[in-house]
Order: structure tokens, then C-alpha cells, then sequence
């Protein structure tokens, strides 16, 4: 088993630039997360699904969009970069979740984003 | 509204045992989790505690205690590959990670 593939690793971006990170997971996953992660703030939810078709909004989802069209994937899309996008971002997926979840989360290896 | 916090860093010598602390205030209660982080890596689960106590697991220990909001993780004979940052969690809510240095 792969677990959760992200990809990119890395990825620099010029202000205004879209982009989307690709997040898979092959753990029959129910629950599928986005997270940022900046100096002394912390993983923040982005943005999360509960299952294919589902999508919810997390603590910061202003400049982002997602989708779940499958169990398997879990796109982020950038539609407009800005330097405050800067940060590393996690993919994370459970085997059910939501914030009555037991469930531990599976984390993505990360992708390191610069938005010049 | 919900908050998590915790130390930002510690330092603790090789084969001690340190405590970190994490408080916490949530709109309902579902456990709560720590992961380890090492630098420019991903976060591991490293425990869960959804009732009052202490949870043991080799070197690793983990206490909740919900009326006061309040856990801790306990490690034990450190060793210089715990120098890592150590997250607490509750309801998909992460705080900001103490960031833990283990010296000689």
C-alpha cells in the first residue's frame, strides 16, 4: 500500500497563478483532509470530505476550492495565488471522520508551496 | 470556539523524561490525539485518549483528564531521535506543536 501520494513535493508560484495538488489515498478511506501548516500556528484545516460527493469548509478555506469526486482523490485547488499562501500543505485521509471521529489521520508526505 | 494549546518548545537530556502539556477548550469532546513530527516530515499518530487516565505504550505515555481539559504526553529513557515536534489534537483541530530538543 501507497497510503496518502501528494504530489508535488515542492511547487513555486508566481502571484495570481492557479494551481492544483493532487492527493490520493488506496486505504479505502472514507474521510479526506487538506491542512497548512505555518511557523507557530500549526496544522489548520483548509477543508475536508466525509465521502464522494461531500465537501466541507475547515478554519481557513477563503482561496481554495475542492472536490471529491472519487473515494480514492482529493484535489486543492488554488485559484488565485497570493504570497500568503506560502506555507506547506498536508493531505491527511481516516477511515471515517469528522469532528466526532476516534479515528487517527494518515498524513501525506506534504508539498512545500512559494508564491512569489 | 475551540482552542489548543501547548508549550512551544522544550529541551530534555538524553535517557530522561519529560512532560508536555496540552490544554485544551472544544464545543464537544471526542478524544484527543498526539502526533510526532519530525523536520520535514509528516505527522505520525503517536496516541489516543477519549477517557479520564493514563494510556501506556512503550517509552509513551498518555494522560486525559476532561473535566479540567487538560492532557499530557510522558516520555520515557530519551533518546536523541525523539528530538521532534509534538502535536495535540481534538476534533480535527491541531495546536501549534511543542517543539521538543533532546541534548547528550
Amino acid at each position: 500500500n501507497a497510503g496518502v501520494t501528494q504530489t508535488p513535493k515542492f511547487q513555486v508560484l508566481k502571484t495570481g497563478q492557479s494551481m492544483t495538488l493532487q492527493c490520493a489515498q488506496d486505504m479505502n478511506h472514507e474521510y479526506m483532509s487538506w491542512y497548512r501548516q505555518d511557523p507557530g500556528m500549526g496544522l489548520r484545516l483548509i477543508h475536508y470530505s466525509v465521502g464522494a460527493g461531500i465537501t466541507d469548509q475547515g478554519e481557513v478555506p477563503n482561496g481554495y476550492n475542492v472536490s471529491r469526486s472519487t473515494t480514492e482523490d482529493f484535489p486543492l485547488r488554488l485559484l488565485s495565488a497570493a504570497p500568503s499562501q506560502t506555507s506547506v500543505y498536508f493531505c491527511a485521509s481516516s477511515f471515517t471522520g469528522g469532528a466526532s471521529t476516534n479515528e487517527k489521520l494518515f498524513f501525506g508526505s506534504g508539498t512545500q508551496l512559494s508564491v512569489l | 470556539g475551540q482552542n489548543i494549546d501547548q508549550p512551544t518548545e522544550m529541551t530534555a537530556t538524553e535517557g530522561a523524561i519529560v512532560q508536555i502539556n496540552c490544554t485544551y477548550q472544544t464545543s464537544g469532546f471526542n478524544g484527543l490525539f498526539w502526533y510526532q513530527q519530525h523536520a520535514g516530515e509528516a505527522p505520525t499518530f503517536l496516541s489516543y485518549n477519549v477517557l479520564d487516565g493514563l494510556e501506556e505504550k512503550g517509552r509513551f505515555s498518555s494522560f486525559l483528564s476532561r473535566s479540567k481539559g487538560y492532557s499530557y504526553l510522558l516520555l520515557k529513557e530519551l533518546q536523541m531521535k525523539d528530538s521532534a515536534s509534538y502535536l495535540c489534537a481534538a476534533n480535527m483541530r491541531f495546536g501549534a506543536g511543542t517543539r521538543l530538543t533532546v541534548k547528550p
